[in-house]
């Protein structure tokens, strides 16, 4: 595709329900991150993938909080038992090589209520 | 961990005048890039500095490498309306070893017109 798509654009979802947020990286990036950011704040990394592997998983919070990109290209954060502290505006980011520019999606905004 | 702050975390300015965003790194970095986020929008790709001591210019915008790969900053001449937004840093670890991508906190610029 022409750029980075997330979807959806917004979710809204009970405490203690699962969710999934879906990238759609440009096509040909092998890199692709997750990012979770609060109003006010700088993008907080999650995780990042190089291919199909998860070659830094260090930003996600705790065991609740999973991602996966089974054919090195649409990459799913998948989120358990939602609380209410994940409300915030979920980024992806691709990448054609370690070193070059992120382009960004749109973001998930997620609710949880 | 690696911890990227920025200062100021807002700034108010008259168009017109300058302004100056700096971001320090706890650890040294390999490259720094830096993105703007205009307000309901995602982080856009502005420049990448690579080398220490690197000065690049766009137009109006002047960003700066620190020598010891620490600390960089971003100037804006003259500013304009359009220039609102946050401006983000963001840097890889020299030495790291994955490709993570860690954002700084963050410069809010409001511009009066």
């Amino acid at each position: 595709g022409a750029g980075v798509s997330q979807t959806p654009s917004n979710k809204v979802t009970e405490k203690g329900k699962y969710v999934e947020l879906r990238c759609d990286p440009i096509s040909g990036h092998t890199a692709l991150y997750w990012y979770r950011q609060s109003l006010g704040q700088g993008p907080e990394f999650l995780i990042y993938f190089q291919g199909t592997g998860a070659a830094d998983d260090s930003g996600l919070p705790n065991d609740r909080f999973f991602a996966v990109r089974p054919e090195g290209s649409v990459s799913t954060l998948k989120i358990q038992r939602t609380e209410r502290g994940d409300s915030a505006v979920y980024l992806c980011a691709s990448k054609s090589q370690p070193n070059t520019e992120a382009f960004f999606g749109q973001g998930t905004r997620l609710t949880v209520v | 961990g690696q911890q990227v702050m920025q200062i100021p975390q807002y700034q108010h300015v008259q168009e017109g005048e300058d302004f100056t965003t700096y971001c320090n790194s706890s650890t040294t970095l390999s490259n720094i890039q830096w993105y703007k986020q205009r307000p309901g929008g995602h982080p856009v790709f502005l420049i990448q500095l690579v080398k220490s001591g690197e000065v690049k210019k766009q137009k109006r915008l002047t960003f700066q490498f620190g020598e010891a790969k620490k600390n960089s900053s971003l100037h804006i001449t003259a500013t304009q309306t359009t220039d609102v937004g946050t401006y983000f840093c963001a840097g890889r670890n020299y030495g790291g070893a994955t490709n993570k991508l860690i954002f700084g906190t963050g410069t809010l610029l409001a511009v009066q017109p």
